[in-house]
């Protein structure tokens, strides 16, 4: 069955910086999410990737699919305390199921 | 298999109907979740269970309700289903609210005509 790693596991950095957060899936995704968890909230979904190589990108939020649709990266620039949460990839797996990522805890120090 | 165990995978309710969604995790974590997942809108909380003994109510809890039976189990019932419940429900585990180390069953399909 499909699986997706996430890494890393958490993150901590200086506001003001860049990070990157990575997807892996042992299949070829047919459609990868990214969410985020609000404390105390459910999760918000953020984008959807469909094509290889596909790039959205929302505020200071920018998702990549690879080419060969295996990878994601989400790379937020210049973080701020409010993207502080847990980052979760998840991918339709060709419309049989749904699978999800463990998550990256991102906390973002003032 | 360690992991968490939802049934049924498919269900098909008629309106007003009622049932329950099972799940079951064998990790020994302390917080569970309800979610549900439509096209476009992405998983929505329904409710969750941050330990034993305690639920509250997540974005979408109307027409909802929820049994933390045990630390493994966490149930939700649909007292009188409506056509708006048919969704993709999934359940999700993990450690501690708010850490990274989710897991999720692989879902039920509902629904309900």
């Amino acid at each position: 069955s499909q699986e997706l790693e996430q890494s890393p596991q958490s993150l901590i950095v200086q506001e003001g910086k860049n990070l990157t957060i990575n997807c892996t899936s042992s299949k070829t995704l047919y459609g990868l999410y990214w969410y985020k968890q609000k404390y105390g909230e459910g999760l918000i979904f953020l984008m959807m990737l469909q094509k290889g190589g596909e790039e959205k990108s929302h505020e200071k939020i920018t998702a990549k699919l690879d080419e060969k649709k295996q990878q994601s990266s989400l790379h937020i620039t210049a973080s701020q305390p409010s993207h502080a949460g847990i980052y979760l990839c998840g991918a339709d797996n060709y419309g049989q199921n749904f699978v999800f990522g463990p998550g990256t805890r991102l906390s973002v120090l003032p | 298999n360690a992991g968490v165990t939802q049934t049924p995978k498919f269900q098909v309710l008629k309106t007003g109907q009622s049932m329950t969604l099972q799940c079951a995790q064998d990790m020994n974590h302390n917080s569970m979740y309800w979610y549900r997942q439509d096209p476009g809108m992405g998983l929505r909380l329904i409710y969750y269970s941050a330990s034993e003994g305690t639920t509250d109510k997540g974005e979408v809890p109307n027409g909802y309700n929820v049994s933390r039976l045990n630390k493994r189990e966490f149930s939700l019932r649909l007292e009188s289903a409506a056509p708006s419940q048919t969704s993709v429900y999934f359940c999700a585990s993990n450690l501690g609210h708010l850490n990274y180390g989710y897991t999720f069953g692989s879902g039920t399909r509902l629904t309900v005509v």
